[in-house]
């Protein structure tokens, strides 16, 4: 059964910090990965998805990186603002409809 | 905006009550989906619908009940709830996923329910 853990649980950092947030799963047959981000009470947006032939994707101030062999993602978060304060979610994808969650980060970026 | 909407949005009851919650997408999606985020949990698959036949049912107690009339409307049904029931239910939806193809998949708001 593929396990998804995501750490740090929590981080605090002052505005303007670059930031690396890690994702590891055990089950490396994945076909993709994908960051959300979750705003408190709030669904989930996509920010990022990386197909299993992939290495990385960027969008904006955010590059995700996937090393499927050793079953790791991270996103890196560049000059980090006080918006970018929400949860971070890593989930993967594997045969048969399955999208296995992390259990977060939960980000405080302050002014 | 996603264009997956759900009602309500919170929802308090007890623990004989009968409820309904709702889901409606606005994609033109063949496949929607039920999770449940409860405190301190990772984001749980319940159920899994393509083409309005539900493909998926990830060991969810028979207190829920899911139904897909047509691919745009997914309701999950309340019963005899529990307390630890309490939790953030989201759904989504996206084009219907063979084995080995993944179509993103667009989340609602969630639906925050407490069983008293």
């Amino acid at each position: 059964k593929q396990e998804v853990t995501q750490i740090p649980a929590a981080l605090s950092v002052p505005e303007g910090e670059n930031l690396v947030l890690n994702c590891s799963f055990t089950d490396s047959a994945i076909y993709n990965l994908q960051w959300f981000r979750q705003d408190p009470g709030k669904g989930l947006t996509s920010l990022l998805l990386i197909q299993s032939s992939q290495r990385e994707q960027t969008s904006g101030r955010l590059n995700a990186s996937l090393d499927k062999s050793s079953g790791r993602s991270t996103l890196y978060i560049a000059a980090s603002q006080p918006g970018d304060s929400a949860t971070y979610l890593c989930a993967v994808f594997n045969a048969g409809n399955m999208l296995t969650f992390g259990g977060g980060t939960r980000l405080m970026v302050k002014p | 905006e996603t264009g997956v909407t759900q009602t309500p949005r919170h929802l308090v009851m007890g623990m004989t009550n009968k409820k309904s919650l709702k889901c409606e997408q606005h994609l033109g999606h063949n496949a929607m989906y039920w999770y449940k985020q409860s405190a301190k949990k990772p984001l749980e698959l319940m159920f899994v619908y393509n083409f309005k036949e539900q493909t998926e049912n990830n060991s969810v107690p028979s207190r829920f009940s899911p139904e897909c009339p047509n691919s745009s409307h997914l309701f999950l049904h309340l019963h005899t709830l529990q307390p630890e029931d309490s939790a953030l239910y989201l759904c989504a939806s996206s084009q219907a996923s063979t084995w080995e193809t993944y179509n993103e998949q667009f989340f609602g708001p969630g639906t925050r329910l407490t069983v008293l």
